[in-house]
């Protein structure tokens, strides 16, 4: 069954520190990953997309790692600010008829809270 | 450039009811996908729409179906309420199908009871 687990569950970090958000998945055939941020009632908000070869990928203060091989996936913010306390949902896309939008599995989210 | 707008934003029916939510893509966007998103199951895909053409479905029950219009316009439809359909229902779109960017909507929250 594929499936994609996230940890911790929440974190909660002072304003300017740094932190990473797991994710380990088990879903084949594997297409991309992607790390979204969603704000509380609002839809999610693409930060990165990494395929099969992309080993980092960077979006401002987010940097996301992909580890193939061990099926590993970080999201690492730097000098964290307010505005990041938000739910980050980790997808990983299978492949369905020439798209990944077909085969995604989600995360449960790292729910992150900034407090200053 | 109008991102994606979802109608309506809120919604309260009772067991039994049929409900029809409708989501507008970006401009120019062919490609729109629903999903559920629950507190206790999370995101969940329910279908993708491209070129008025169902591309795929999740696991979810008949009662779930939904269409997408020559200006991809899309709505879908939840028949037979149960309390256990009260989510989120947010709507993505995307130029194709291809390995892009989806842009969701802020969704509809239904509650049923």
């Amino acid at each position: 069954k594929n499936q994609v687990e996230q940890s911790p569950q929440s974190l909660i970090i002072l304003e300017g520190k740094n932190c990473t958000l797991q994710c380990n998945y088990t879903v084949s055939p594997f297409s991309n990953l992607r790390w979204y941020k969603q704000d509380t009632g609002r839809g999610p908000v693409s930060l990165t997309i990494m395929t099969f070869s992309e080993n980092t990928k960077s979006n401002g203060r987010y940097t996301a790692t992909l580890d193939a091989d061990t099926k590993q996936s970080s999201l690492h913010i730097t000098a964290s600010q307010l505005s990041d306390s938000a739910s980050y949902i980790c997808v990983v896309g299978g492949n369905a008829g020439g798209t990944s939008y077909g085969k995604l599995t989600f995360g449960q989210g790292t729910i992150l809270t900034v407090h200053p | 450039k109008a991102g994606v707008t979802q109608t309506p934003r809120y919604l309260i029916k009772t067991r039994g009811q049929q409900v029809t939510l409708s989501c507008s893509p970006i401009s120019g966007h062919r490609s729109v996908s629903w999903y559920q998103q629950t507190p206790g199951q999370g995101l969940q895909f329910l279908f993708e729409y491209f070129s008025e053409t169902q591309r795929n479905k999740g696991n979810f029950p008949g009662r779930f179906s939904g269409r997408q219009f020559s200006n991809s316009r899309s709505e879908m439809n939840v028949s037979t309420l149960e309390l256990g359909d009260s989510a989120l229902y947010l709507c993505a779109s995307s130029l194709t199908r291809t390995e892009e960017t989806q842009y969701f909507g802020p969704g509809t929250r239904l509650l049923v009871l």
